[in-house]
């Protein structure tokens, strides 16, 4: 079992819509979680960061974090086609001497 | 504040032949990292250092690759010799470091893009 796992994709989804994007991991010790957008030939961007259990809202987005059942959850409201990008969890533990990503969610919003 | 500068942007090469990437964190930046990247794939960590120490290079090819950060800001990675599975982007990202405000947030360069032929 790999450390991070994420949905594959790629996903299509019309404009104006929501979707989600999800994580599951198996180290217990991940206490930090993080959503990056990376748009094509570019460096991720940091979108959104929890800390452990509980919802987080910025603007469109929100993130979700359920350590219980080691399980993470973007989800994006109103969809623009400036949101087609590929979208990668990440953790790290206390001591941030342990960062893993998941392996990318590519999304297509189709105008 | 001005951003992970990274450089060069793109890197032809053929097999067997060297290259080294250049980093320059943002400033203050405590902590640097380098990953590989890999079309289709997530970034996995090649080494991490704190100022001008390493922190963990577990996944760091060692018979091939090598990285310095000597004097605490900037960094460059070497592969020598290359092999057609080094193509990948490769990623600088920094952090303020242990212990302080947003040490676990990761801030990326662009890349560098390299193609082994």
């Amino acid at each position: 079992q790999k450390e991070v796992e994420q949905d594959p994709g790629p996903l299509s989804v019309p404009e104006g819509a929501i979707v989600s994007l999800n994580c599951t991991y198996s180290n217990s010790a991940f206490q930090y979680f993080m959503w990056y957008r990376q748009y094509s030939r570019k460096g991720p961007e940091l979108l959104m960061y929890t800390y452990s259990s509980g919802n987080k809202e910025d603007g469109r987005f929100t993130a979700q974090v359920d350590k219980s059942s080691k399980y993470i959850s973007l989800f994006i409201r109103d969809l623009q086609p400036s949101d087609s990008a590929t979208y990668l969890c990440a953790m790290t533990d206390n001591y941030g001497q342990n960062f893993v990503f998941g392996p990318g969610t590519r999304l297509s919003v189709l105008p | 504040e001005a951003g992970v500068a990274q450089s060069p942007r793109y890197k032809i090469i053929e097999k067997r032949q060297s290259v080294a990437f250049w980093c320059n964190p943002i400033s203050g930046h405590a902590t640097l990292y380098w990953y590989q990247q890999i079309l289709g794939q997530g970034p996995k960590l090649l080494i991490q250092f704190q100022n001008n120490g390493v922190v963990d290079d577990s996944q760091l090819p060692k018979d091939r690759f090598s990285a310095e950060r000597l004097k605490g800001v900037d960094s460059t990675l070497k592969i020598q010799p290359a092999k057609l599975e080094d193509s990948a982007v490769y990623l600088c990202a920094s952090s303020p470091g242990q212990g302080r405000s947003g040490a676990n947030v990761l801030t990326f360069g662009a890349g560098s893009r390299l193609t082994v032929l």
